[in-house]
């Protein structure tokens, strides 16, 4: 099974701040044939169900803020959120759809 | 508006059967592969089980395979997850979830219902 890392474990920080989340792969999620990175990231808020924020390591989803980026390839992979505001409260999970069974990271629980 | 509406979640013994579903609306809900996760606050987000929209392809987690089976009905846009041999490790918030193309497992989950428990425990 495909195994993600995602550090830090818990991440405090400021209103205004960059929050930096990585998530590594235990082995590449490119797929070579059509050279896209199969990983996605989800936000968590209490008592909601997860929302897709990114898609294929660095598309981002309609109605999500533009504060909110993906980038990496093959076994890294980074969510940046610009500049924290208070409804970026939320645990943030990275998935692969690379392979089956899909796996997805332990989350990161980002806090004001 | 896309909605996942889960239902059957309930308190099982261990060895006993549930059968959970979940009905689609707001999209054509044959062209979306399904699939089932788990969330519980020791293990995290688990993905169970995953369907293709023609429910042609099938996929499971070693944790359930033999023990739990996936199905969709496209007529009545609805999933479901037969759970056999319930253990105490799957008690669990389990979600029902859409798959943004029409494979089972290839592809980012989109759209995400508000989960049924499922309690096992003599």
């Amino acid at each position: 099974d495909i195994v993600l890392t995602q550090s830090p474990d818990s991440l405090a920080l400021s209103l205004g701040e960059r929050a930096t989340i990585t998530c590594k792969s235990s082995q590449s999620v490119l797929f070579k044939s059509d050279k896209k990175n199969y990983l996605a990231w989800y936000q968590q808020k209490p008592g909601q169900s997860p929302k897709l924020l990114i898609s294929w390591a660095s598309t981002r989803e309609s109605g999500v803020p533009d504060r909110f980026s993906g980038s990496g390839s093959g076994t890294d992979f980074t969510l940046t959120i610009s500049s924290l505001q208070a409804e970026d409260v939320a645990v943030y999970f990275c998935q692969q759809c690379y392979d089956s069974p899909v796996t997805f990271g332990q989350g990161t629980r980002l806090e004001l | 508006e896309v909605q996942l509406v889960e239902s059957g979640g309930a308190l099982v013994q261990p060895g006993g059967s549930l059968r959970l579903s979940c009905v689609g609306s707001g999209f054509t809900f044959r062209s979306h592969g399904m699939t089932w996760v788990r969330q519980t606050p020791e293990k995290g987000l688990e993905w169970v089980a995953g369907l293709s929209g023609t429910a042609a392809t099938t996929y499971y987690a070693d944790s359930v395979r033999g023990r739990f089976t996936i199905s969709r009905d496209n007529s009545k846009n609805t999933l479901y997850l037969q759970m056999n041999s319930l253990r105490v490790e799957d008690t669990a918030l389990y979600y029902c979830a859409r798959v943004s193309s029409g494979v089972a497992v290839a592809a980012p989950i989109n759209s995400w219902g508000q989960g049924t428990q499922v309690t096992v425990s003599s």
